[in-house]
Parts: structure tokens; sequence; C-alpha cells
């Protein structure tokens, strides 16, 4: 398994500010996921985060939004740029070792 | 576009009773297929995971299937206890390592 870790585990900010949410993987993995859960529903992707490239974005979210970064094979950020209300969501990485995804806690932020 | 339902949205049930969750998917042309259980406020945690060559998997009390020519996979759960309250997700990895997920199952046990 792989154990990831998420900082902060959770944050209230105001709208209009961003917030840059930390994942940190216990060892080197290959593709490391970005997804937003929001309330009561399931997940959705947001990007794939490259490491020494410009990351992969789904449709309906853009770079200017949500900048992301990955120095290096164990750590990635991303961030949740101008925010409104409606970003407010968990905010999940994940990383892929031998075909598994394995999960972050997730941070919970809440937009006011 | 790959579409992924779970059935039944919720399910409550008494402590000791075997179950089966459902997945179904539209695309049959995947990688792989893993299930997840989530607490609530948590991540989540991975229960199983089925290569598209696979048929199924087991996991102590966890046994998962796959059958990919009908979109389909279940997960059975026996003797299910209070701790195994949380909502279960399934997720779709195709050849493109784009991963799809379903809206999960909530499974109450009661004591």
């Amino acid at each position: 398994s792989a154990v990831i870790s998420q900082k902060p585990s959770r944050d209230i900010c105001q709208r209009g500010t961003s917030l840059t949410i930390q994942c940190q993987v216990d060892s080197q993995v290959t593709m490391m996921f970005w997804y937003r859960q929001q309330p009561g529903q399931s997940l959705t992707l947001i990007a794939t985060a490259n490491q020494g490239s410009e990351a992969t974005y789904e449709s309906g979210f853009v770079i200017d939004k949500f900048p992301i970064s990955r120095p290096n094979l164990t750590f990635s950020t991303l961030t949740v740029s101008n925010m409104s209300p409606e970003d407010s969501s968990i905010y999940l990485c994940s990383a892929l070792r031998s075909n598994e995804q394995f999960f972050g806690p997730g941070t919970r932020l809440t937009v006011l | 576009k790959q579409e992924v339902t779970q059935i039944p949205a919720a399910l409550s049930v008494p402590e000791g009773e075997n179950l089966v969750l459902n997945c179904s998917f539209t695309d049959s042309a995947i990688y792989n297929l893993q299930w997840f259980r989530q607490d609530p406020g948590k991540g989540l945690t991975s229960l199983l995971l089925i290569q598209s060559s696979q048929r199924e998997q087991t996991s102590g009390r966890l046994n998962a299937s796959l059958d990919k020519s009908s979109g389909r996979s279940t997960l059975y759960i026996a003797a299910s206890q209070p701790g195994d309250s949380a909502t279960y997700l399934c997720a779709v990895r195709n050849n493109f390592n784009k991963f799809y997920f379903g809206s999960g199952t909530k499974l109450n046990v009661k004591p």
C-alpha cells in the first residue's frame, strides 16, 4: 500500500482568496491525481499531476483556477484560486502504485 | 464516456447478514476495477482490486467479482458487522489512466 498525507486537513477561507493543498506520498510513485468530492456526491477527477511537466486537466477544470505542481515523485500541490462558495468541497489526492490507487485523507474546504 | 452506476444507493441490514453491493459500467474496455470504502469525512480506503483478466478477488470477509463482458461487478460482504458501516465506492480504470467512480452505496449495519 501507500501512505499519503495531506495538509491542511481542513480550512475555512474567505471568498476571493487562494488555498494551496499539499500532498506527500511515503515513497516514489509514477502517477498522482487530484479529485474533488462535493457534499453528498462521488469523486470527480480534476487533473493528473505530471512530474516535471504541466498537469493534465479534465474537462471543466482549468489551470488558472486549479494550478498544480509536482516537483518530484513523492510530492504535489493543488491551489484553489480566487475561491467562491461553490468551491466548498473535499479535495483528495491519490497515487497509483502497482496498479492500485491509494488516497490521502482529504482536505475539507469551506469558502465563506 | 464511461458511466458507473451503483445500486442500491443505500442499504440497511441487521448485523450478521450477508450482503451484495452492485456496480455496473457502460464500457467494457476497462483496465481494472477497484472497490473502496469511505467513512464519513475521511478519504478512501482501498478494499479490493480486480484486473480486467481476473474474475474475482477475496480479502477476509470481502469477495469482489468482475464480469467484464456484461459490465458488472459485485462486492460480497459476509457476516456483516456494525464496523462495516460506511459508503462503498467502485471505480473503473480505462486503458488511458482515467478513473470513473460510481456514486456509492451507503451501508448501515445495525447492531
